[in-house]
């Protein structure tokens, strides 16, 4: 049964830590996106890559965030140093894109890592 | 800009009952659409999606949805609610070389 996977599930840190979540995406999906849920702002769209090329990440505060995919078959989300409204969910999710421009077929997502900062 | 609007933040339905969730969205071509449902500390997981043909899309767990150009809606329907579909449900929009794009999400209630 593929799925994404996302590690660790949970984690709280003081403030000022460097998180680091991490993500597999399901094999052989071409796009990974990450984002971030709260109450308050919803979904919201933090970076998006395609065969491992950062294609969007205009929705990441740059002086904290960053996201990299290593490999194809990882994907990782850092905040350094890390703040308590960075308090959320985040979510990894993979899919295919065909085509050029590329049509995005769908998002498979992963559980997500609640991150709390205290 | 691409955009999609949910008007329920929250909706209360009988076990039995039918359901309708609303979705507007706002693309400039075709739009490539879907519905995603969330269970509590769960990730989202796809119901349907829409991408050309059949304006009415079958879904898994007895969902199904119907795409309105002319009202740019895609609303989401179930003819009769378990319990267990109480959850969180998202409209989405993507299209071409373009991320997803999702509403805000309206919560379900289902009253036995």
């Amino acid at each position: 049964d593929a799925r994404v996977t996302q590690t660790p599930r949970h984690k709280v840190t003081e403030m000022g830590q460097e998180v680091t979540m991490r993500c597999q995406p399901i094999l052989g999906h071409n796009t990974v996106f990450w984002y971030r849920q709260t109450m308050m702002q919803g979904l919201e769209l933090l970076a998006y890559f395609r065969n491992r090329a950062p294609l969007d990440d205009s929705g990441m505060p740059k002086d904290r965030f960053s996201a990299e995919m290593p490999d194809a078959t990882l994907a990782t989300l850092k905040i350094q140093p890390s703040e308590p409204r960075d308090s959320a969910v985040y979510f990894c999710a993979s899919g295919w894109t065909t085509g050029a421009p590329g049509v995005n077929t769908e998002a498979f997502f992963g559980q997500g890592t609640r991150l709390t900062v205290v | 800009a691409q955009s999609v609007t949910q008007p329920d933040i929250h909706i209360t339905v009988s076990e039995g009952a039918s359901l309708e969730l609303r979705c507007n969205y706002s693309y400039g071509a075709t739009p490539y659409l879907f519905w995603y449902v969330q269970s509590p500390g769960q990730g989202l997981q796809l119901l349907l999606k829409y991408f050309s043909g059949d304006t009415l899309v079958q879904g898994i767990k007895g969902f199904e949805a119907e795409f309105k150009r002319s009202q740019s809606s895609f609303n989401l329907r179930k003819p009769s609610v378990h319990w267990s579909d109480a959850a969180e449900y998202f409209c989405a929009v993507g299209g071409a070389g373009n991320q997803f794009y999702f509403g805000t999400g309206t919560s379900l209630t289902v009253i036995p």
